[in-house]
């Protein structure tokens, strides 16, 4: 059981390249999320979804685009990357739950530098 | 979605006990409020979760007062691993986590 894996640990871009950060879970969640993390700062919330072939935005959705296609993996791409969106980018998920709020599980982030 | 203000820093002694306060004034009725643990270069890890009066696990105490305006993790006996930001988070399970700055805890030997 290997909770939640990210693809690739670290990258360099440079500005305008495209890339894709591939999420992937073992848990059978529903949901899913990307975060991104800035020096000193808390995570805010890009994208997340509620189930297979669903996404929703979230605080900071502009620059990214994800996609759903499988219950296991979460896609986030880049289409044109600029140096505004150099930070580690997280990966959770977790279950629906029908009452409390959801115990969200994290992978271990990737590192994306735009140069 | 409920807006939760917390120290930005904390500093403690190894072995006494850290209480980390967090206020959430415009708590709704369906939200809990749970906390989250981050170390250095690694993502959150939940701690604990309530929604009313004292829950208690293996890590960590959290209280909440009857109004749930407020809320109080404990750590006790804390030790140098300890070391790192914390998170309080408001929301039921139809809202998305909103992670603000946290508490950055030092533990100092």
């Amino acid at each position: 059981n290997a909770g939640v894996t990210q693809t690739p640990k670290f990258r360099v871009l440079k500005t305008g390249q495209s890339m894709t950060l591939l999420c992937a879970q073992d848990m059978n969640h529903e949901y899913m999320y990307w975060y991104r993390q800035d020096p000193g700062m808390g995570l805010r919330l890009i994208h997340y979804s509620v189930g297979e072939g669903t996404t929703a935005k979230g605080e900071v959705p502009d620059g990214y685009n994800v996609s759903r296609l499988k219950k296991q993996n979460f896609l986030l791409g880049l289409e044109s990357a600029a140096p505004s969106q150099t930070s580690v980018y997280f990966c959770a998920s977790s279950h629906r739950t029908e009452t409390a709020s959801y115990e969200q599980y994290f992978g271990p982030g990737t590192r994306l530098t735009v140069t | 979605l409920a807006k939760t203000t917390q120290p930005i820093s904390m500093d403690s002694y190894e072995g006494q006990e850290v209480n980390i306060t967090c206020s959430h004034n415009n708590i709704a009725t369906n939200d809990y409020i749970t906390w989250y643990q981050q170390f250095p270069s690694q993502g959150p890890r939940f701690i604990i979760q309530g929604y009313k009066t004292k829950v208690t696990n293996e890590v960590a105490s959290l209280f909440i007062p009857a109004d749930r305006k407020s809320s109080t993790l404990s750590l006790p006996r804390v030790s140098l691993s300890d070391t790192a930001v914390y998170y309080c988070l408001v929301g039921d399970r139809n809202t998305p986590l909103v992670f603000g700055k946290g508490t950055r805890l030092s533990v100092i030997a």
